[in-house]
């Protein structure tokens, strides 16, 4: 069983939705990570957090707003978001971010 | 962006036969990471490697971190079924605006006929 939970598992949504996904992890890392996967393709890095702090946003879309509450939990807020958006959405944690990361299960998003 | 090259995409083998595959790049790198991934799940860590020439084993598996630092390999032993899924290399640097960011490639899809 991952030790990084997401929430929900399946998500659909019309393009005028707005919804938030979930992640948590209690293995007190302190880098979490937001990547998109699309089918049998590598998974793309979106968001990481260091420490509660935006570090890395790679050119992700606005109608994608990340949030870290707090050490444990890392939220990504859709709203408006297109068919094309369709993809598994996966979370990750490290100790750090020179530490290998550990990824969830996912939520496979479908937008309709 | 560093690109990774992966290989082979995709193996067919049978129950009980060894497995090779590897990543090269045109650059280096600081860690090598071997990930798993089993349909409708995320990616498990198999091997990290921090040092160039590292050979490290996690039951059937080994992954040896290349001495140029520029590739990678991994190798699974008398294969089962249950070894089916997508096999990922990814590469990490340590530099500034580097920190956090994997570099991943493209995927082994094998398959295992019993």
């Amino acid at each position: 069983d991952t030790e990084v939970t997401q929430t929900p598992k399946h998500l659909v949504m019309g393009m005028t939705n707005k919804k938030s996904l979930k992640c948590e992890q209690h293995m007190g890392h302190r880098a979490m990570y937001w990547y998109k996967q699309k089918a049998k393709k590598p998974p793309e890095l979106m968001f990481v957090y260091s420490y509660e702090k935006l570090s890395i946003n790679e050119s992700v879309p606005s109608r994608f707003s990340p949030e870290c509450p707090n050490s444990s939990l890392l939220n990504l807020h859709l709203h408006a978001l297109q068919p094309e958006d369709s993809a598994l959405y996966l979370c990750a944690s490290s100790q750090d971010l020179l530490q290998p990361q550990h990824f969830g299960d996912g939520t496979r998003l479908s937008i309709l | 962006g560093q690109q990774l090259n992966q290989s082979p995409q995709s193996m067919f083998i049978q129950e009980g036969e060894d497995v090779s595959m590897n990543c090269t790049s045109s650059s280096i790198f600081n860690t090598w990471l071997w990930y798993k991934q089993d349909p409708g799940e995320g990616p498990v860590l198999l091997i990290a490697l921090y040092k160039a020439g590292e050979l490290t084993s996690n039951g059937r598996l080994t992954a040896q971190f290349g001495i140029t630092r520029k590739d990678s390999f991994l190798n699974i032993s008398a294969s089962i079924p249950s070894d089916v899924g997508i096999y990922f290399c990814a590469g990490q640097l340590e530099r500034g605006s580097t920190l956090g960011r994997l570099y991943f490639g493209r995927g082994t899809q094998l398959t295992v006929w019993p």
